[in-house]
């Protein structure tokens, strides 16, 4: 089955900083979702993003399917900004996702 | 709010019992797909329902069925529970089963002690 990798694994930097994660899937994709896993466990959509980039706030994400990776991007990082994010791509009738990036914005 | 509601939100079991775990999807959405996320780990699919058959299984043993009604809310059931059971169970609803945008609900905390 099609392979997710995510880095880095963790990410700590101080508010008002920016950060880039990273998504590699290993395999051709006709969509891609980026969530943000609150402390309490819900996955919250971030971006629906089969190819292109899009913007939402502070946040943007940019997937280049031919590549094969996508990245998302935070800027002026909040505290609020904290959590896990996950990328996620499908296969069949399944999501794949992969071992997420743990962030920690601290004040 | 993504509008997929699951309850419980926590349950505590005992080795070798059942549990039944509910999800309701979003209005209009035909597509229930369940999610086990062990502690530290990325989800793991389960299963997926569509219109009320099973549309794909992972990797999990047969004491982990399924049901979705003809509303679309849906049923995940674990018989002869383990320890290593013990995980976030996460239900997430879509307009279509195959690369339609999935929506999670906020999850079901399993124990087993």
């Amino acid at each position: 089955g099609i392979q997710v990798e995510q880095s880095p694994p963790d990410l700590i930097l101080q508010e008002g900083a920016n950060s880039t994660l990273r998504c590699n899937f290993s395999d051709s994709v006709n969509n891609l979702q980026w969530f943000h896993q609150n402390p309490w466990g819900q996955l919250i959509n971030l971006f629906y993003i089969p190819s292109g980039t899009k913007q939402n706030g502070r946040l943007s994400a940019t997937t280049v399917a031919t590549e094969r990776y996508s990245l998302l991007y935070i800027s002026s990082s909040q505290t609020t900004d904290s959590g896990v994010y996950f990328c996620a791509v499908p296969g069949g009738s399944r999501l794949t996702f992969g071992e997420g990036t743990q962030l920690t914005v601290n004040p | 709010e993504t509008g997929v509601t699951q309850s419980p939100t926590h349950l505590i079991k005992t080795r070798g019992q059942q549990v039944t775990l509910r999800c309701s999807s979003q209005s209009g959405h035909n597509t229930v797909s369940w999610y086990q996320q062990a502690l530290g780990q990325g989800p793991q699919f389960i299963f997926q329902y569509y219109r009320e058959e099973e549309n794909g299984r992972g990797n999990f043993p047969p004491r982990f069925s399924g049901l979705q009604f003809p509303n679309y809310s849906s049923e995940l059931n674990v018989n002869a529970l383990e320890l290593d059971d013990s995980a976030l169970y996460l239900c997430a609803s879509s307009l279509d089963s195959q690369t339609g945008e999935l929506f999670f609900g906020e999850g079901s905390r399993l124990t087993v002690l």
